[in-house]
């Protein structure tokens, strides 16, 4: 089974903090990705990576930053948090097929709350 | 640009009902279609996808999915819902070749025991 775990499930931080959300996956995929989940507004794609030290804009990049060093970890980066991303943080990635896309297997979720 | 839309933010049903949740995407190419679930206080999981072939594709638990290429839908059905299909459901979209799952708004359902 795959397995996509995230470090926290709920953290509670203050506006202008630096805060790091870990995510690992343990099946070797080369794809992994970070979106935000808010009610009424559903999953919102903030960050992908296809590969070590690459990485690509989402849909809502704007606040956030991301790290791929590793390949089984995907580490997304909130500069100076924002009450305004207060949200459920969700990892997510499929298994490797070149030129198809598979389904998405997510982590737990983070819930971050920034006062 | 893929998009996709969830016609039902919030639908509330009794035990035994049919079910069905609309989905539409725009996009002209090719596409994969998932429905994915998140019970309650659980990880989203997925319960259907399309990927090419018969366009009734059936998931766990009892759902079905119809793709009709000509109305850009890939609706979610179930005959006979039970209350512990509470949960959302979200349609997502992926087009060929491209790297990024898009997801519509979500659908909360609600069942009646």
């Amino acid at each position: 089974d795959v397995k996509v775990t995230q470090s926290s499930r709920y953290l509670v931080k203050r506006t202008g903090e630096k805060v790091f959300l870990e995510c690992v996956q343990d099946m070797d995929h080369e794809n992994m990705f970070w979106y935000r989940q808010d009610p009424g507004l559903g999953l919102r794609l903030i960050y992908f990576s296809y590969d070590v030290k690459m990485k690509e804009k989402g849909d809502i990049p704007e606040g956030y930053s991301v790290s791929r060093e590793k390949k089984e970890r995907f580490s997304l980066i909130l500069e100076s948090a924002s009450t305004n991303q207060t949200s459920m943080y969700l990892c997510a990635s499929p298994p490797s097929s070149p030129g198809l896309l598979r389904e998405q297997y997510f982590g737990p979720g983070t819930r971050l709350t920034v006062t | 640009a893929q998009s996709v839309s969830q016609h039902n933010h919030h639908v509330i049903l009794s035990e035994a009902a049919s079910l069905e949740l609309g989905c539409n995407y725009s996009y002209g190419g090719t596409v994969n279609l998932f429905w994915y679930v998140q019970y309650p206080g659980q990880h989203l999981q997925l319960l259907l996808k399309y990927f090419s072939g018969d366009p009734l594709v059936k998931g766990i638990k009892g759902f079905e999915a119809e793709f009709i290429k000509s109305k850009f839908s890939f609706n979610l059905r179930k005959p006979s819902v039970q209350w512990s299909d509470t949960a959302e459901y979200f349609c997502a979209v992926n087009a060929g070749g491209d790297d990024k799952i898009i997801f519509g708004k979500g659908t909360r359902l609600h069942i009646l025991p």
